[in-house]
């Protein structure tokens, strides 16, 4: 049983776009959703994250909706850059304990 | 500050083999977490430890073992390599505790099974 569902798997954005990143859980118990970003062999790196007291949440370029009635949240990333195109996987969890990935996407900003 | 760290960054084994992986989480906390990422897809989680003990683990089978030692560190162990367990390898490191449970990752080790 999937319990994050990301969407979509790959997406290519002109320079200075919208990237617009969709997730969706099952459990309400998950308290607390990261996003990450993760270059070709390296190790994913913290993005962004929010906890459901909040619908929303930015920092820079980068924000966050959350949707609890929908159990959904999204990360927007505007003016996207080429050296966005990075793979993103949303992430779900609850208390101190592990986290569940979604699947990834794949972005690519065209210069 | 150093971030996490991890040991070796490629290994090559072959089938049948065991490996040991190591990770030094940041300075000041205390409890890391083991996950494979398989080429195309997410982290999926293996272990987590908190002042070395094992809180949480995850659907692998017995040849996978972990420990935390008393500076925090951690070694994931993997007896009878398989070709699936050809992976990058991600130790995650956090304060362990609710409301700080922000996992940072490290670079991972790239195990290469033949």
């Amino acid at each position: 049983q999937q319990q994050v569902k990301q969407s979509p798997q790959s997406l290519i954005v002109q320079k200075g776009g919208i990237s617009i990143i969709n997730c969706a859980y099952e459990n309400t118990a998950f308290d607390y959703f990261p996003w990450y970003q993760q270059f070709p062999g390296k190790g994913p790196a913290l993005l962004i994250a929010i906890r459901p007291d909040v619908s929303e949440k930015k920092e820079g370029r980068f924000t966050i909706s959350f949707n609890k009635s929908a159990k959904q949240f999204s990360l927007h990333i505007m003016d996207s850059q080429p050296g966005d195109s990075a793979t993103y996987f949303c992430a779900v969890t609850s208390g101190t304990y592990k986290y569940i990935f979604g699947t990834g996407t794949r972005l690519k900003v065209l210069a | 500050d150093a971030g996490v760290t991890q040991s070796p960054t490629h290994l090559i084994k072959t089938r049948g083999q065991h490996v040991t992986l190591r990770c030094s989480p940041i300075s000041g906390h205390k409890s890391v977490s083991w996950y494979q990422q398989v080429l195309g897809q997410g982290p999926q989680f293996i272990f987590q430890y908190y002042e070395k003990e094992e809180r949480g683990r995850g659907n692998f089978p017995d040849r996978f073992s972990a420990r935390q030692f008393p500076n925090y560190s951690s070694e994931l162990n993997v007896n009878a390599l398989l070709l699936g367990d050809s992976a990058l390898y991600l130790c995650a490191s956090s304060h362990g505790q609710v409301y700080s449970n922000e996992q940072f990752f490290g670079p991972g080790t790239r195990l290469t099974v033949l």
